[in-house]
C-alpha cells in the first residue's frame, strides 16, 4: 500500500493556528476512524498525541486537534508555540497485509 | 511506568540475519499486542509487523516489504519480544522502534495506534 500523502512541509507563527493534512484512500482513512498522529522532534521517538481520528491521550495539549473529512484526515495546532516545531506523521489502520500506514511527514517550522 | 528497551541493532551484510529484542515492563506483558516500525534516515514511518497476545492467538502479522523474511515473536516468561531479520537488504537499513498502544495510565488505544515507543535501535545493512 501507498502512503499517505501529507504536505513535506508547513509554517506559522507564535500564536497562530496551523492545519496538516493527510489524505488516503476510500481503504484506509475513508474507511475507518482509525487515524492517529504523531509528534517527532530530531533525535527522538515519535510522541502520540491524537487517536481515533479525534482521540487526544491523557497529557496532550487541547491546542492539538483532529478530525476527518473522507478520505482526509487533518491535524490542527493553535497557540503555536516554539517547542510544537517537529515533523509530523499521520497513520492509519488498512485492514490489509499492511495493518498501519503512516504518512511522509510534515516539517513544521515556526517562525 | 510502560517502558521498551530495544537491543540488538548493528552493522551487516546484505543477506546476514539479525535479531533484535525488546524488554518491556510497567504493564502486564501477557495481554499486549505489540509492534515493531522502522524508519530509515531522514525518511518517515513505516510499521513491519506485530504480535498479538498468546490469548489472541500469538500470531503476528507482516508488511509487505518484510514478509516472509521477517519473524516476530515473544516470551512472555521473560517480558520480551523479538525481531528475527532474515535475508537483509540495504533498504532494510533503519532505526526500528519497539512500540504498543498501552499507555502509562493503564489505557489501551488499540492495535493502531502507538502509545509508548522504545528508544530505538539502528540495524544497519551494508556490504
Amino acid at each position: 500500500q501507498s502512503a499517505l500523502t501529507q504536505p513535506a512541509s508547513v509554517s506559522g507563527s507564535p500564536g497562530q493556528s496551523i492545519t496538516i493534512s493527510c489524505t488516503g484512500s476510500s481503504s484506509d482513512i475513508g474507511r475507518y476512524n482509525y487515524v492517529s498522529w504523531y509528534q517527532q522532534h530530531p533525535g527522538k521517538a515519535p510522541k502520540f498525541i491524537i487517536y481515533e481520528v479525534t482521540k487526544r491521550p491523557s497529557g496532550v495539549s487541547n491546542r492539538f486537534s483532529g478530525s476527518k473529512s473522507g478520505n482526509t484526515a487533518s491535524l490542527t495546532i493553535s497557540g503555536l508555540q516554539a517547542q510544537d516545531e517537529a515533523d509530523y506523521y499521520c497513520s492509519s489502520y488498512t485492514g490489509r497485509n499492511t495493518l498501519v500506514i503512516f504518512g511522509g511527514g510534515t516539517k513544521l517550522t515556526v517562525l | 511506568e510502560v517502558q521498551l528497551v530495544e537491543s540488538g541493532g548493528g552493522l551487516v551484510k546484505p543477506g546476514e540475519s539479525l535479531r533484535l529484542s525488546c524488554a518491556v515492563s510497567g504493564f502486564t506483558f501477557n495481554n499486549a499486542w505489540l509492534t515493531w516500525v522502522r524508519q530509515a534516515a531522514g525518511k518517515g514511518l513505516e510499521w513491519v509487523g506485530r504480535i498479538k497476545s498468546k490469548a489472541s492467538g500469538g500470531t503476528a502479522d507482516y508488511a509487505t516489504p518484510v514478509k516472509d523474511r521477517f519473524v516476530i515473536s515473544r516470551d512472555d516468561s521473560n517480558n520480551m519480544v523479538y525481531l528475527q531479520m532474515n535475508s537483509l537488504k540495504t533498504e532494510d537499513t533503519a532505526i526500528y522502534y519497539c512500540t504498543t498502544g498501552y499507555s502509562n495510565d493503564g489505557v489501551y488505544h488499540g492495535d493502531d495506534a502507538f502509545d509508548v515507543w522504545g528508544q530505538g535501535t539502528m540495524v544497519t545493512v551494508s556490504s
